[in-house]
């Protein structure tokens, strides 16, 4: 089956700390991964997907294909970074398809 | 430019009733994608458009739940004899292409009384 897992629902750190947002999939096979945000009152948007290497917001995410996950990280979290992140897969054969985790809700405490 | 907007943002309404949820994608965007998302819970896919086809429904929990997409821009989620386990936010999104991001909407609340 296919299942993205974040174990956290509530992450809080302070401004400045080190932050790692956990995803763990089941996959069989090499699905692409992203990472959502949504801000308060703000809508749904990507924030970053494992194609790309990209590093936003001073976000980065590592797919680790033994581990099957692809946790979220940034050296140093700032107070604007709260919102609530989301992890999702598409699977290759129906790439239209986002399969999103329950999401990890992170509070920057300054 | 406009971004995805879903009309209305907030429905209520009763048991049994039916309801229409609308979502006006981003000009020129061939892809269209609904979800659900329930309270404490990621979105779910429900169903896909490929211009005015619907490319894979199997998200669709079951025959009450019709979504369409006549002129290949609008999209109308329809839901007969509501159910107040349907209560969620719906989402809608669109890309330019199935392989291109998809921008999402603000969603409609639902509520079932």
């Amino acid at each position: 089956a296919q299942r993205v897992t974040q174990p956290e629902k509530l992450l809080s750190v302070f401004k400045g700390a080190p932050v790692e947002l956990k995803c763990n999939y089941s996959y069989s096979g090499s699905p692409e991964l992203f990472w959502y945000v949504q801000y308060s009152r703000q809508r749904l948007q990507l924030l970053l997907r494992h194609i790309s290497r990209e590093s936003i917001k001073g976000f980065t995410a590592d797919l680790n294909k033994g581990e099957t996950s692809f946790h979220l990280k940034k050296p140093f979290a700032q107070e604007e970074d709260s919102a609530m992140y989301y992890c999702a897969l598409s699977p290759l054969d129906s790439s239209y398809k986002l399969i999103f985790g329950s999401g990890t809700r992170l509070l920057v405490r300054p | 430019g406009a971004g995805v907007s879903q009309t209305p943002s907030n429905k209520v309404t009763e048991k049994g009733k039916y309801v229409e949820l609308r979502c006006d994608p981003i000009s020129g965007h061939t892809a269209l994608y609904w979800y659900r998302q329930s309270l404490g819970q990621g979105p779910e896919f429900l169903i896909y458009f490929q211009g005015t086809g619907a490319a894979d429904d199997s998200g669709l929990p079951n025959d009450r739940f019709f979504a369409v997409r006549p002129e290949g821009s609008v999209s109308t989620l329809k839901i007969q004899r509501t159910e107040r386990g349907d209560s969620a936010v719906y989402l809608c999104a669109s890309s330019l292409r199935v392989e291109n991001e998809q921008f999402f909407g603000p969603g409609t609340r639902l509520t079932v009384l």
